[in-house]
C-alpha cells in the first residue's frame, strides 16, 4: 500500500503544451510538498500546502499552479511547457517534526 | 552561497569500506538534521534523523551532528554494494517544515 503515489511516473509531451501530475497520501500528513530536481540530483522546493493551505511558494514561474483540493491530495499543474522544465518532479508528505515521505517522482520531459 | 554544502562525487570504494559523507551549513538556524537515501530512478528515503548536536546509531549507519562547527556526516560501517545509491543530508530549522537539501553523494560501493 503506496504512501505517497503520483502519477504518471513518465511524461513526455512537446514545448508549449499543458500537462498535470497528480499527488496523493494515505499517511494522515497536513503538509505536502512539490520538489524538483535537476539532472545535478539537486532537490529544490516549489510549494507547500499545510491542511488545503498554500504556506511555501518559492519563486517558480506562475506557469506552475498547484491545487490542493483536500489534505491528502495535491497536484500540480503546468502551463506552456519548456524545455527546461524537464525534471524529475517529487511529491512528499510530512507531519510537523519528522522528516518527509516522498513519492517515486514524475520524470518530465519537454520535447 | 548555498545554505547547504555537500561534494556530489562520486565515490567510489570497495565492499567492506568505511563511508563518511559531509555537510556543511551556513544557517545556525537548523535544528534538525536527515540524511536520506536515493536510489537510481527512486525517490528520496529517510535514513537517519537527528535533533540537535551529538551521535546516533542505526545498526551499520552513525549520524554525527557538530553545530558549533556547523557539519554533519554519516558513516556507513562495512559498506555493502547495496548501499550503493545517492546521499542527501537536508536539514530543517524548529518551526516550519521546509526543508533544505544537499546537493547529494553518489555512493558506488564495489563488489
Amino acid at each position: 500500500d503506496t504512501a505517497v503515489s503520483q502519477t504518471p511516473k513518465y511524461l513526455v509531451t512537446q514545448m508549449g503544451n499543458d500537462k498535470s501530475i497528480k499527488c496523493e497520501q494515505n499517511l494522515g500528513h497536513d503538509t505536502m510538498y512539490w520538489y524538483k530536481q535537476d539532472s545535478k540530483k539537486f532537490l529544490k522546493i516549489m510549494f507547500s500546502y499545510n491542511n488545503k493551505e498554500l504556506i511555501i511558494n518559492e519563486t517558480v514561474p506562475n506557469r506552475f499552479s498547484p491545487k490542493s483540493p483536500d489534505k491528502a491530495h495535491l497536484n500540480l499543474h503546468i502551463n506552456s511547457l519548456e524545455l527546461g522544465d524537464s525534471a524529475v518532479y517529487f511529491c512528499a508528505s510530512s507531519q510537523t517534526t519528522f522528516g518527509y515521505t516522498f513519492g517515486s517522482g514524475t520524470r518530465l520531459t519537454v520535447v | 552561497q548555498k545554505e547547504v554544502e555537500q561534494d556530489p562525487g562520486p565515490l567510489s570504494v570497495p565492499e567492506g569500506a568505511i563511508v563518511s559523507l559531509n555537510c556543511t551549513y551556513s544557517n545556525s538556524a537548523f535544528q534538525y538534521f536527515m540524511w536520506y537515501r536515493q536510489y537510481s530512478r527512486k525517490g528520496p528515503e529517510l535514513l537517519m534523523y537527528t535533533y540537535s548536536s551529538g551521535n546516533k546509531e542505526d545498526g551499520r549507519f552513525t549520524a554525527q551532528v557538530d553545530k558549533s562547527s556547523k557539519y554533519i556526516s554519516l558513516f556507513i560501517r562495512d559498506s555493502q554494494p547495496s548501499d550503493s545509491a545517492t546521499y542527501l543530508c537536508a536539514m530543517r530549522e524548529t518551526s516550519g517544515s521546509r526543508l533544505t537539501f544537499g546537493e547529494g553523494t553518489q555512493l558506488t560501493v564495489n563488489p
